[in-house]
């Protein structure tokens, strides 16, 4: 049981290029989110999912698309990366689709925009 | 007013000592609080939930006072383990599923 995985660990983009950042998990989780986490900052909601074919915006939602065709995977893409997007990104699920039960984090990707 | 304010430290302690965090939030109708620690460059992990009551769990105790809107978390005899930052966290209801609201956190450094 891996739990919550993401990649890649770490990340270099330059300003206009795109990418997406990988999060699986394997708990058969309803509920995934993404959130990044900036110094000084608490973390923030990017998008949300409560279950496949299902995805919504959270607080930062700008720059950022999410699609949801499996229970386990819950891709981030960056569309056009500016240097605001620099940040340490962590995917979360948990279960039952309730946002208020127990988190469980992946590790981070932490992305440099340059 | 922020919805969840902690005091960001850091908070410098020997071992053994005791040491308080307190956390208010401005959303009276916040329903649910949790404790959540975070180890550096590492991901946040669920260290307790808090209940009205008050609540424990081994050297760790949470009080919630939801008059005064504010959230503690005791540490006794502090552990070099301890040392890390802890995340409050509230959850309001609100949509389909409402949402978590992470406080700052407060980085706290145990010394031998």
């Amino acid at each position: 049981n891996a739990g919550v995985t993401q990649t890649p660990k770490f990340q270099v983009l330059k300003t206009g290029q795109s990418m997406t950042l990988q999060c699986a998990q394997d708990m058969n989780h309803e509920y995934m989110s993404w959130y990044r986490q900036d110094p000084g900052m608490g973390l923030r909601l990017i998008h949300y999912s409560v279950g496949a074919g299902i995805t919504d915006q959270g607080e930062v939602p700008n720059g950022y698309n999410v699609s949801r065709s499996t229970t386990e995977d819950f891709p981030l893409r960056l569309l056009s990366a500016a240097p605001s997007q620099t940040s340490v990104y962590f995917c979360a699920s948990s279960s039952p689709a309730g946002v208020k039960e127990t988190q469980y984090f992946g590790p981070g990707t932490r992305l440099l925009v340059l | 007013r922020k919805e969840v304010e902690q005091d960001p430290g850091p908070f410098n302690v020997p071992e053994g000592a005791t040491v308080a965090f307190n956390c208010t939030y401005s959303n009276s109708a916040s329903q649910s609080f949790f404790w959540y620690r975070q180890d550096c460059r590492k991901e946040p992990k669920l260290l307790m939930s808090v209940y009205s009551s008050g609540n424990e769990d081994g050297r760790f105790t949470a009080q919630l006072n939801r008059a005064s809107q504010y959230i503690s978390l005791l540490i006794r005899d502090s552990k070099l383990s301890d040392s890390a930052t802890y995340l409050c966290v509230l959850w309001n209801y609100g949509g389909s599923q409402g949402n978590l609201i992470f406080g700052k956190g407060t980085k706290l450094s145990v010394k031998p």
